[in-house]
């Protein structure tokens, strides 16, 4: 049982690329969602899901696209890269709305140059 | 839409000295989550409060959930250093499911 993992750990892109991030979870949690976390901003919510096959926007979705395909995996990806999406990223599951617990993802490092 | 404020952002004690962190939400919450994130790492879980009025404890760590549901509070009784870290309450909307994050409270505590 290894959790919420997030690949990869540290990227560095150029401005303009793309790149998707992953995030892989085998609690078997409906839900999931993606933060952003920058100094003395907390953590922002970008995208999230409640169940396979559906995504909402959070508070700043802007410049981010997300799929949940499988109910194990939640991607976010971002299809050209600015220097204001540098940033740390986590994913997170929630097993209930009521009761349940959130469990974080290590973290995803992103520099955009 | 949803907000959740959180104060003070940050806090430096004495050791042996308590703590408070306080939480308040634009709109009524489902239930309210707090976290703690060591610096380098990524937020656990600590406790959720669900129902108005509701008090829990955890050792040295108190929680509060206002009557209203809007507002929550973590008191820490005698810190320690190992206490430090940053503190975020989460507000959850049922209705949407969404969880939203106040900004932290970081706790320094000087030995």
């Amino acid at each position: 049982n290894a959790g919420v993992t997030q690949t990869p750990k540290f990227r560095v892109l150029k401005t303009g690329q793309s790149m998707t991030l992953l995030c892989a979870q085998d609690m078997n949690h409906e839900y999931m969602y993606w933060y952003r976390q920058d100094p003395g901003m907390g953590l922002r919510l970008i995208h999230y899901s409640v169940g396979e096959g559906t995504t909402a926007k959070g508070e700043v979705p802007d410049g981010y696209n997300v799929s949940r395909l499988k109910k194990q995996n939640f991607l976010l990806g971002l299809e050209s890269a600015a220097p204001s999406q540098t940033s740390v990223y986590f994913c997170a599951s929630l097993s209930a709305l009521f009761g349940g617990t959130q469990y974080f993802g290590p973290g995803t490092r992103l520099l955009v140059l | 839409g949803q907000q959740v404020m959180q104060i003070p952002q940050y806090q430096h004690v004495q050791e042996g000295e308590d703590f408070t962190t306080y939480c308040n939400s634009s709109t009524t919450l489902s239930n309210i989550q707090w976290y703690k994130q060591r610096p380098g790492g990524h937020p656990v879980f600590l406790i959720q409060l669900v129902k108005s009025g509701e008090v829990k404890k955890q050792k040295r760590l108190t929680f509060q959930f206002g009557e209203a549901k809007k507002n929550s509070s973590l008191h820490i009784t005698a810190t320690q250093t190992t206490d430090v870290g940053t503190y975020f309450c989460a507000g959850l909307s049922s209705n949407t499911g969404k969880l939203i994050f106040g900004q932290g409270t970081t706790l320094q505590v000087k030995p």
